[in-house]
Parts: C-alpha cells; structure tokens; sequence
C-alpha cells in the first residue's frame, strides 16, 4: 500500500463548477498537508499548506484535513479553465527535514469553458 | 512567493554524454535544495538532497556516480547526467525550502526536460 494515495482522473468539469479533489493516507504521523498545482511541462507550485487538522481557505480554493479519517480535500470554487492543470497532494510527519515529503502521483483536471 | 529558477528547461543530448543542470534560488538562501525525477503522469520522486557545503543524500536507489549534485553556494545546487542513456530521459525538478519556513513549504524550479538520444 502506497503512503498515499491519489486519484489520477483525468477529471473534467464544466466551468464555473466546484472541484473536490482527494488523498487519502495511511502514516497517521503525517502533521503537514500540502496541495501543488502542476501546468503541463513546469514545475509544481504551493497551493495550500496546513498544519494538522481543519479547513484552511484562500480565495476559490478551500483545503480540509480529517486527520480521524486519514483524508484530506482540495475544493475549488467558480472553476475556471486557467484552473486546468495536475493538482498533487503531499505531506510530511513532523520533521524539519523537507526530504520527508511524500507526494501524491497527482490528479489530472481540466476544466471545459 | 520565492522563487527558483533551473535551466536549462530542456536539453536534447547524444548517449553516452553528460549534462548538467542548474537550479537557483533568486531571492533567498537555500542551506537545502532536493532533486526529483518525474516521469509523464507519475508523481514526484525524490532522487536526492543537497545540502550547502556537504556531500548530498541520496534517495535509494539512486546512484550517486550516475547523477552528481553538486551545491557550492547558499543559491546554488547542480545535477550532472554523467554517461546518460536513453533510459535517463526524463523531466528533472529541483526544489528549496527557504530557512524560517515551515516544513513541507517547496518553491520548485520550472523543471528540466532530458531527452537522451
């Protein structure tokens, strides 16, 4: 079983719809729970970051951690089709070293205007 | 945000040559810089870290005499291909973790393309 776990897709929506994206987990020592957005051919970026359990938002995107249920949750609002692109999941334990980042093969979503 | 910049973005190379690639953080030191190797529609897998001043680490698997990290400076890490085969044409991205942030806050690099005719 993989540390964790991610829906490939491809997922595509109509624009303007809301986007639940998902990982699911299984080291219960994960403290730190990131989401990256991947464009074609570039390198990954920092959508959201939180620390341990709770929702986090900013602007459209919205991030939950249920820590009980090992799952965490990426939601897009308004979705628009500069929002197409591969969207990771990745977490950490409580650990100052970043090389213990564990990455999610990504989710694929497109968004059709 | 940070940023990190790595060039070159795509390399087309003949079997047996060595490329090198250099990933640079702009506006902030990075002690810590990390390589990963993506391959289309796969996740990030991390190859090694490099560390200011000090040999690098790296991941299992990865053969330190095949991919040579390099960080001479605080802005500075570089990943050389030596002897590259065609099995080594990938997409490479580098990434730091700026000091005072917390863990798991990467800026990445735009990535390198190797192509290894």
């Amino acid at each position: 079983q993989k540390e964790v776990e991610q829906d490939p897709g491809p997922l595509s929506v109509p624009e303007g719809a809301i986007v639940s994206l998902n990982c699911t987990y299984s080291n219960s020592a994960f403290q730190y729970f990131m989401w990256y957005r991947q464009y074609s051919r570039k390198g990954p970026e920092l959508l959201m970051y939180t620390y341990s359990s709770g929702n986090k938002e900013d602007g459209r995107f919205t991030a939950q951690v249920d820590k009980s249920s090992k799952y965490i949750s990426l939601f897009i609002r308004d979705s628009q089709p500069s929002d197409s692109a591969t969207y990771l999941c990745a977490m950490s334990a409580f650990d100052s070293s970043a090389s213990k980042i564990i990455f999610g093969s990504g989710t694929r979503l497109s968004i059709r205007p | 945000g940070a940023v990190v910049s790595q060039h070159p973005s795509w390399v087309i190379c003949k079997s047996g040559t060595s490329v090198k690639i250099e990933c640079r953080s702009l506006d902030f030191q990075a002690t810590t810089m990390f390589w990963y190797r993506q391959f289309p529609k796969q996740s990030l897998m991390l190859m090694a870290t490099s560390n200011e001043g000090s040999k690098a680490t790296y991941e299992q698997g990865v053969e330190k005499d095949k991919f040579l990290i390099n960080h001479a400076s605080l802005t500075l890490s570089t990943l050389t291909v030596t002897s590259a085969h065609p099995e080594d044409s990938s997409f490479y991205i580098c990434s730091a973790s700026r000091s005072g942030s917390p863990t798991g806050e990467l800026f990445f690099g735009e990535g390198s393309r190797l192509t290894v005719l």
